[in-house]
């Protein structure tokens, strides 16, 4: 199956700085990636996506980043806000069924 | 819309026993899903349905069921509940099954068993 995996379990940033959060997959033949955000005690929320066609997507605060090359993902948060506080999941699409890394515990700091 | 909505938020059952988890979207979507997560892990396919009548196994199904009779519904089922099924349940729905098109979660069942 495919295999998602993240560099760093949790990242803690200081309110108002920048957040990368990293993801990296084994299948090459993945051409649609997910980023989505969990809050204790709810669903995962749909944050920003990118199809392997391209390499930089921006959203509001939020730019996804893809190195086909290298099997990687990141996602970048601007200017985080307490309210970034939370677990988040890059996904990889196969044909309509999700596979899930692991999650980043994001902490912010005030 | 109140989306997908799951019962019950939160269950305690002992190995054995079993018990439906309810799911139901408002959003006239075709696919539905089943996940479990497991505590520090990401989320695992369990069950999807692509419409109604129509049910395939993901990458977990063992131990599990689910039917799919509407549109709205997609109930996941436990016949002999055992440890290894302790973990939180989510239930999401998309409109269709292609690239682009999210995938909405429920706000997840917390099933323990003892």
């Amino acid at each position: 199956g495919e295999s998602v995996g993240l560099h760093l379990p949790t990242l803690s940033v200081q309110e108002g700085d920048n957040s990368i959060i990293n993801c990296a997959y084994s299948n090459s033949a993945s051409d649609y990636f997910i980023w989505y955000k969990q809050e204790s005690g709810k669903g995962p929320q749909f944050i920003i996506d990118i199809r392997s066609n391209m390499d930089k997507r921006q959203g509001q605060r939020v730019t996804v980043l893809l190195n086909k090359t290298v099997k990687h993902l990141s996602l970048q948060i601007a200017a985080t806000q307490p309210g970034d506080s939370a677990v988040y999941f890059c996904a990889l699409s196969n044909d309509y069924k999700l596979s899930f890394g692991a999650g980043t515990t994001v902490t912010v700091r005030a | 819309n109140a989306g997908v909505t799951q019962t019950p938020k939160f269950r305690i059952l002992k190995i054995g026993q079993s018990m439906t988890l309810q799911c139901t979207q408002d959003m006239n979507h075709n696919y539905m899903y089943w996940y479990r997560q497991d505590p520090g892990m990401g989320l695992k396919l369990i069950y999807y349905s692509v419409g109604a009548g129509i049910t395939d196994k993901g990458e977990v199904p063992n131990g599990y069921n689910v039917s799919r009779s509407t549109t709205e519904d997609f109930p996941l089922r436990l016949e002999l509940a055992a440890p290894s099924q302790t973990s939180v349940y989510f239930c999401a729905s998309s409109l269709s099954g292609g690239h682009g098109d999210t995938q909405y979660f429920g706000p997840g069942t917390r099933l323990t068993v003892l």
